[in-house]
């Protein structure tokens, strides 16, 4: 089954205690990207990736890292989480026609 | 600047109604693409329908249609015959083609359908 997974879909944690997201998809996908939803903003995509080793910014990547070391998987870290981060985030990737994929979401609470 | 606005934050429409939920964008870019995605409350984001810069016609996907105006910057998903398992969130996006895949999205819109 096509799919895209996200690792791990609640996570509660406190200020400052260096987390990673995981986020696979099966679909051979050269485009992955990292979102974060929040009510009466819509998604803001935190970083995008167009290829192994090839990463660039969103609208709002302060305070995250990625990295793309394979074509499947691209983990979204928070290395020193604040309340500010607590949000709703989603994973998505695309083969560059137009469909975006979007994995189930992670709900990240920073206390 | 890359803008994504929707305008309605809730609607409602009668079952069996069409119902037309409004997105305009500004972009520089020659070259884009528009989205829409419904998002029910369970959380998934569902891609409904794409229209690229380019194309002549308005697409269609089953009961989904996208308005698309070029000129007044507008990309209005219309969907026909509501039904109750429409009630969702729906987000309209674009996407810039040039120099990157940045995707912004618009703050949505909450449609309620009354049965």
């Amino acid at each position: 089954e096509a799919q895209v997974t996200q690792n791990p879909r609640y996570l509660i944690t406190v200020t400052g205690k260096k987390l990673t997201v995981t986020c696979s998809q099966n679909m051979n996908h050269e485009y992955m990207s990292w979102y974060r939803q929040d009510p009466g903003l819509g998604l803001r995509q935190i970083y995008y990736s167009m290829n192994v080793e090839v990463t660039d910014k969103g609208d709002v990547p302060e305070g995250y890292k990625v990295s793309r070391k394979e074509k499947r998987n691209f983990p979204l870290i928070l290395e020193s989480p604040s309340p500010n981060q607590t949000s709703l985030y989603f994973c998505a990737s695309g083969d560059f026609s137009y469909e975006q994929y979007f994995g189930p979401g992670t709900r990240l609470t920073v206390t | 600047a890359q803008k994504i606005t929707q305008t309605q934050p809730g609607m409602f429409v009668q079952e069996k109604e069409a119902v037309t939920l409004d997105c305009t964008y500004d972009t520089s870019d020659p070259s884009y693409g528009l989205f829409w995605y419904k998002q029910p409350s369970s959380g998934e984001m569902i891609f409904l329908i794409y229209q690229g810069s380019y194309d002549q016609q308005n697409a269609t996907e089953g009961r989904y249609s996208l308005n698309f105006q070029k000129a007044r910057k507008s990309a209005n998903l219309v969907i026909s015959a509501s039904q109750l398992g429409d009630s969702a969130m729906y987000f309209c996006a674009m996407r810039e083609d040039t120099g990157g895949f940045k995707t912004i999205f618009g703050a949505g819109t909450r449609l309620f359908v009354k049965a």
